[in-house]
């Protein structure tokens, strides 16, 4: 099956400071998904990364995918406690329109931020 | 991106029995994903629904356990039959129009 390794398993932090979540994938991505999750719900889309050195932000979360495409991380800057939740990775090694389409998840960062 | 509607958000059911789980997509899509995620662990795809054929299920997983039917391009339902409490699980589906979007989930507890 496909590795997708996924760390810090969990993480707690106080309010304000800096994180660091990485997905580290054993082949080569077509493309690298990272999600949220909120206690036993669905999961939240936060960035899609399909090609090799690219880096995308949104609002205080930025994530990157290595040159070599088989490493991701996401970065939080000045956490704040709306940012708790589980953090999923999820890896395409497919391509999308492939019949066989779908995403290897990475067993998740559990976050929580304190005040 | 799709909006996915799926129900019912939970259900607690007693062992032996069976429960059908719903997702409504608003727009047409060609495959719906399934994914099952057990307490603490990831997700892990149940099957894959194309419309107009038998669903394709992976490894581990069989259609007497988790019949799925797809009458249409917008919607699909995935049975949990014959439960045991180690199916207590959160079960999602999933479709691709630019990237995969999820439903919100049915957190499923057997006792």
């Amino acid at each position: 099956s496909q590795e997708l390794e996924q760390s810090p398993q969990s993480l707690i932090v106080q309010e304000g400071k800096n994180l660091t979540i990485n997905c580290t994938s054993s082949k080569t991505l077509y493309g690298l998904y990272w999600y949220k999750q909120k206690y036993g719900e669905g999961l939240i889309f936060l960035m899609m990364l399909q090609k090799g050195g690219e880096e995308k932000s949104h609002e205080k979360i930025t994530a990157k995918l290595d040159e070599k495409k088989q490493q991701s991380s996401l970065h939080i800057t000045a956490s704040q406690p709306s940012h708790a939740g589980i953090y999923l990775c999820g890896a395409d090694i497919w391509g999308r329109g492939s019949t066989l389409g779908r995403l290897y998840f990475g067993r998740g960062t559990q976050l929580t931020v304190w005040p | 991106s799709a909006v996915i509607s799926q129900k019912p958000s939970r259900d607690i059911c007693q062992r032996g029995t069976s429960l059908t789980i719903q997702c409504q997509v608003d727009s047409q899509v060609t495959m719906m994903f399934w994914y099952r995620q057990q307490p603490g662990q990831s997700l892990t795809l149940i099957a894959t629904a194309n419309q107009g054929s038998e669903a394709t299920y992976e490894s581990g997983f069989v259609i007497d356990k988790f019949p799925i039917s797809r009458p249409n391009l917008t919607f699909s339902t995935l049975t949990v039959s014959n439960m045991s409490p180690e199916d207590s699980s959160i079960y999602l589906c999933s479709v691709d129009t630019g990237y995969y979007t999820f439903g919100s989930g049915t957190r499923l507890t057997v006792v």
